[in-house]
């Protein structure tokens, strides 16, 4: 069964810094993978979702890879904002992708203005 | 396009009683919803599968009898919880993925449960 790790668990940087979030799951044979932002109390925004067959997306500021390979996945975000100030989760899916997602814990993360 | 709403989006209620959530794909024909719980300050953990027509498949370790799901119709889902008690206060979310669609899951509001 796929499981899903992030690294850090939160973390808190100045305002303009560039910053990587760090993803790992177990299942090499992962459908597709989903980064997502959560706001306290809310519910979830999708950010970025890369196929299998993809090595990375890109929106905006924020760029996302994935290497089943090794299992990794990273949110890359450029210039970051206070208003980036949010939990992010990382998502992967399996089973053809007619499973539900498994989600990792979470990293919260704080931009300082 | 793709979008999904739940309703309510938050309820509190008694020990006790029976507490109905719905879950409506707004734009699409959604075959398949999922549901979610998020207790406070930890991940989203998926409860169950809910195919239009069948019996919703459940995770390990969630009760079927407690967490009644119903999915009559391409566009509506409902998550009963039964008896709630104060342990089952979560964060429900619900999420619709189209027919044929097995890339991407759209995600609901959520609604939010307190039991007291």
């Amino acid at each position: 069964k796929q499981e899903v790790t992030q690294i850090p668990a939160a973390l808190s940087v100045p305002e303009g810094e560039n910053l990587v979030l760090n993803c790992s799951f177990t299942d090499s044979a992962i459908y597709n993978l989903q980064w997502f932002r959560q706001d306290p109390g809310k519910g979830l925004t999708s950010l970025l979702l890369i196929q299998s067959s993809q090595r990375e997306q890109t929106s905006g500021r924020l760029n996302a890879s994935l290497d089943k390979s090794s299992g990794r996945s990273t949110l890359y975000i450029a210039a970051s904002q206070p208003g980036d100030s949010a939990t992010y989760l990382c998502a992967g899916s399996s089973g053809g992708g007619a499973d539900g997602l498994t989600f990792g814990k979470g990293t919260h993360l704080i931009i300082q203005p | 396009g793709a979008v999904v709403s739940q309703h309510p989006s938050r309820v509190i209620c008694k020990s006790g009683t029976s507490v109905k959530i719905e879950c409506r794909s707004l734009d699409f024909q959604a075959t398949t919803m999922f549901w979610y719980r998020q207790f406070p300050k930890q991940s989203l953990m998926l409860m169950a599968t809910s195919n239009e027509g069948s019996k919703a498949t459940y995770e390990q370790g969630v009760e079927k009898d407690k967490f009644l799901i119903n999915h009559a119709s391409l566009t509506l889902s409902t998550l009963t919880v039964t008896s709630a008690h104060p342990e089952d206060s979560s964060f429900y979310i619900c999420s619709a993925m189209g027919a044929g669609g097995r890339n991407t899951q759209y995600f609901g509001p959520g609604t939010r449960l307190t039991v007291l």
